[in-house]
């Protein structure tokens, strides 16, 4: 089975602090995600990778940043958190070939207060 | 734009019912389309995934139809459980963009009630 694994659960941070969302699989998938999925909204995708220190920006990209320095880990960063970033954030990968199908993590309920 | 709109937005059923939940899209061309289940406080799960070319697919109590010349999709479920209680998401894949850039629904939420 594909395992997307989330660093928290839920996380509260302060308005300004620099926040870091971790994410890893274990299934050697050469794309990962970060959407944010808002009520209402639907899922709405922040940035991917579709390889090692590959990224490219996605719908809504503003305001935050990532990191993929190895294949099974992509990290999301807010460098100046803001109230307008609390979310639910939602990890993904897939393989590069053979299916559009993507797995997600559990997710991370973050506030900003 | 490129959208997927859902209907109803929630939807409560009585346990052992059936249930049909709706997804129009303006996706075009698109390369499939999937319906997942998301539980509270879990990633969504895929569901069922259908090519252009296929107008029905089916797993376990679960059956999506496609019309690709209406451009819409429905997700029957059938003899619903209280496990079924979930969010609903139409997600179309374009023909475009290598796999990576889908488009979401907002999401069905059923509720299964005794």
């Amino acid at each position: 089975d594909v395992k997307v694994t989330q660093s928290s659960r839920y996380l509260v941070k302060r308005t300004g602090e620099k926040v870091f969302l971790e994410c890893v699989q274990d299934m050697d998938h050469e794309n990962m995600f970060w959407y944010r999925q808002d009520p209402g909204l639907g899922l709405r995708l922040i940035y991917f990778s579709y390889d090692v220190k590959m990224k490219e920006k996605g719908d809504i990209p503003e305001g935050y940043s990532v990191s993929r320095e190895k294949k099974e880990r992509f990290s999301l960063i807010l460098e100046s958190a803001s109230t307008n970033q609390t979310s639910m954030y939602l990890c993904a990968s897939r393989l590069d070939q053979g299916s559009d199908e993507q797995y997600f993590g559990p997710g991370t309920r973050l506030t900003v207060t | 734009k490129n959208q997927v709109e859902q209907s109803p937005q929630s939807l409560i059923i009585l346990e052992g019912k059936n249930c049909t939940l709706q997804c129009n899209y303006t996706v075009s061309p698109f390369s499939n389309l999937r319906w997942y289940k998301q539980d509270t406080g879990r990633g969504p799960v895929s569901l069922t995934i259908m090519t252009f070319s296929e107008n029905t697919k089916s797993n376990g109590r679960y059956t999506a139809t496609l019309d690709a010349d209406t451009k819409q999709s429905s997700l029957h479920i059938t003899a619903s459980q209280l496990s079924d209680s979930a969010s609903y998401i139409c997600v179309v894949c374009p023909l475009t963009g290598g796999g990576n850039k889908l488009t979401f629904g907002t999401g069905t939420q059923l509720k299964v009630e005794l």
